[in-house]
């Protein structure tokens, strides 16, 4: 049973307007969330990350929201570049289950110039 | 520039050859992660280990085998590779319990 989803495999965006990746979750006792970028050919990259007891958190043009009700997790990029074309992965993690991240399958984000 | 190295970048092997991963990091991390990807798909945990001497198996089943001899050192060993053993490998460390990973650029694994 897959705990963490990303039910989008792809996502075409242009170039200045928001990237929108989405991902939700089973488990709630998951209380550390994460979001990660990968090229082909190389290891994830952290992006940003958000603790349970926030519902919102920015790191330049990258925004990550939490919604704790619906089990559901948001990046949005903005404005997208064409650098930020990669392999998105959202991960969770649950302190009181051993606190090892478990993974989406990836959206990949491809941003036209 | 990378803390946490892996060795080799690509690695083509034939069946029934013995091969072992390197990944190494200068983070003094206790908690090290080895994860196997196949394009498309999501990480999956094979092997972690929370300090010197201690090994788990991971969420999904794999014939590899670790070792955490040093802290820094968490080598993943294939006894008899099979082209089903194909697939990216990445080694992770964390600082703590819910801290972020920090990984290696990953071993793309090839057996013919």
């Amino acid at each position: 049973d897959q705990q963490v989803k990303q039910n989008s495999p792809s996502l075409s965006v242009q170039e200045g307007r928001i990237s929108i990746l989405n991902c939700d979750y089973t488990n709630s006792m998951f209380d550390y969330f994460l979001w990660y970028k990968k090229y082909p050919a190389e290891g994830p990259t952290f992006l940003i990350s958000i603790s349970s007891i926030k519902d919102k958190n920015e790191d330049g043009r990258f925004t990550v929201f939490l919604n704790k009700s619906a089990k559901h997790l948001s990046l949005h990029i903005v404005p997208s570049q064409p650098g930020d074309s990669a392999v998105y992965f959202c991960a969770a993690s649950s302190y009181n289950q051993g606190g090892k991240l478990i993974f989406g399958q990836g959206t990949e984000l491809s941003v036209k110039p | 520039e990378a803390d946490i190295y892996q060795t080799p970048r690509y690695l083509v092997i034939g069946t029934g050859k013995k091969i072992t991963l390197e990944c190494s990091q200068t983070m003094g991390h206790d908690k090290m992660y080895w994860y196997q990807q196949d394009p498309g798909m999501e990480l999956h945990l094979i092997h972690y280990s929370y300090g010197v001497n201690s090994t788990e198996k991971g969420d999904l089943s794999s014939e590899s085998t670790v070792s955490r001899i040093r802290t820094e050192h968490f080598p993943l060993t294939l006894e008899s590779a099979r082209p089903s053993h194909t697939s990216q490998y990445l080694c992770a460390s964390s600082e703590g319990l819910n801290y972020g990973y920090t990984f290696g650029s990953g071993t793309r694994l090839t057996v013919v």
